[in-house]
């Protein structure tokens, strides 16, 4: 069954500390894996995007890596502030469907505090 | 910022009532997606859209139908609402931006329903 886990399913921390969010899969045939950032009331808005060739990539100060073979990936955010306070959530495309179907994960809700 | 856009985003009504909830967007995107997210829950595929005409339901079962008359529009109506369908519903168009790989998912902001 294609599924995607992520945890913490919660996290506090302080305004200016890191903090590294999980993500495991068990999508097959793998495509992509995107991190979304939702804040409260809104809809999500893609962070990243990797495909299995890529290890890591960044964006400003969200980095994410991929390990393609233990389908493992990971969101790490340094410097945290304040705005940083969302769901972060993770979502990997199947190659096996037209539609390029999505899967989600529950997310993790991240707040910073000051 | 995505040009993607809901109404209302806020909605309250009385168990029995006939909504419909708006999605436009701006970008030209053939294809559009209802969700339905409930809190702290992975969001759930309730409808999907190839183009004009074409509408598929997705994998969680609603009771919900959809339209696609215009490109641009994606309306979700619920003939008779109960307080089962209480929840967030988020629309959703695809499309490849200019030297990408990969389509991206662009949301709107999401109409939060709750049908007492």
């Amino acid at each position: 069954k294609n599924q995607v886990e992520q945890s913490p399913q919660s996290l506090i921390i302080l305004e200016g500390k890191n903090c590294t969010l999980q993500c495991n899969y068990t999508v097959s045939p793998f495509s992509n894996l995107r991190w979304y950032k939702q804040d409260t009331g809104r809809g999500p808005v893609s962070l990243t995007i990797m495909t299995f060739s890529e290890n890591t990539k960044s964006n400003g100060r969200y980095t994410a890596t991929l390990d393609a073979d233990t389908k493992q990936s990971s969101l790490h955010i340094t410097a945290s502030q304040l705005s940083d306070s969302a769901s972060y959530i993770c979502v990997v495309t199947d190659r096996g469907s037209t539609l390029g179907r999505l899967y989600f994960g529950r997310g993790t809700q991240l707040t910073v505090w000051p | 910022e995505a040009d993607i856009y809901q109404t209302p985003r806020y909605l309250v009504i009385g168990t029995g009532k006939k909504i419909t909830l708006e999605c436009s967007q701006t970008m030209g995107h053939d294809k559009m997606y209802w969700y339905q997210q409930d809190p702290g829950m992975e969001l759930h595929l309730i409808h999907y859209s190839y183009g004009v005409n074409s509408t598929e339901k997705g994998d969680l079962s609603s009771e919900s139908t959809v339209s696609r008359i215009r490109t641009e529009h994606f309306p979700l109506t619920l003939e008779s609402a109960r307080p089962s369908h209480t929840s967030q519903y988020l629309c959703a168009s695809s499309g490849r931006q200019q030297g990408a790989w990969a389509d991206t998912q662009y949301f709107g902001p999401g109409t939060r329903l709750t049908v007492l």
